[in-house]
């Protein structure tokens, strides 16, 4: 079984401003990594995900983040936020392959202030 | 990726009823998922659902409670019975799994009962 931590339940951050979400996770098999985000009242969108490869994945909209094997971590990080960033943000896992279910965090609600 | 039609969007419901909730892929999908997210809560898996047998329970969730159909590989429904305030929440439908999206997620039922 996995679980996954997410130490913040909420970051304020200036506009502008960069900003670091973190995601620890508990596995015993090999994990596939995902980081969701939820605007208000709207569904679940991926952000990005780690399946396999380079270590450090990107979103199209300048979030990043890093596989970290040895610390069981992948931590969420922009460079800049902008207040449409402002949303709840949910790091998850998975046992790698596929077609598994996926346990989540408890969510980090990013409020960017202007 | 997959689209995902879920409905009804929302729903006020009394105490004792229940309400069936629909779940429409437009692609054929061996596994549908079922998840919870309690208000202010992160979400939980309730079940996994495979066209052709029973749905998979997690610990916690019963049939009784949350029966599940998957008549075929597009469509599937979860019921929510005898409901009381306690199960107002958010419920998704959730496929996967696609190398390029990873687990794609309806945009919900939100669910009040009074």
């Amino acid at each position: 079984a996995q679980s996954v931590t997410q130490l913040d339940s909420q970051v304020p951050v200036f506009e502008e401003a960069p900003v670091e979400l973190r995601c620890n996770y508990s596995s015993s098999v090999s994990v596939y990594l995902f980081w969701y985000v939820q605007y208000p009242n709207q569904g679940l969108q991926l952000l990005l995900k780690y399946l396999s490869g380079s270590t450090l994945v990107e979103s199209i909209n300048g979030f990043e983040a890093e596989f970290n094997k040895s610390q069981t971590s992948f931590h969420l990080r922009k460079p800049s936020v902008h207040i449409s960033d402002t949303a709840e943000y949910f790091c998850a896992v998975s046992e790698a392959g596929g077609y598994q279910k996926v346990t989540f965090g408890t969510g980090t609600k990013l409020q960017v202030i202007p | 990726s997959a689209v995902i039609s879920q409905k009804p969007s929302r729903d006020i419901c009394q105490r004792g009823t229940s309400l069936t909730i629909q779940c429409q892929v437009d692609s054929q999908v061996t596994m549908m998922f079922w998840y919870r997210q309690q208000p202010g809560q992160s979400l939980t898996l309730i079940a996994t659902a495979n066209q052709g047998s029973e749905a998979t329970y997690e610990s916690g969730f019963v049939i009784d409670k949350f029966p599940i159909s998957r008549p075929n590989l597009t469509f599937s429904t979860l019921t929510v019975s005898n409901m009381s305030p306690e199960d107002s929440s958010i419920y998704l439908c959730s496929v996967g799994f696609d190398r390029a999206y990873g687990y794609t997620f309806g945009s919900g039922t939100r669910l009040t009962v009074v």
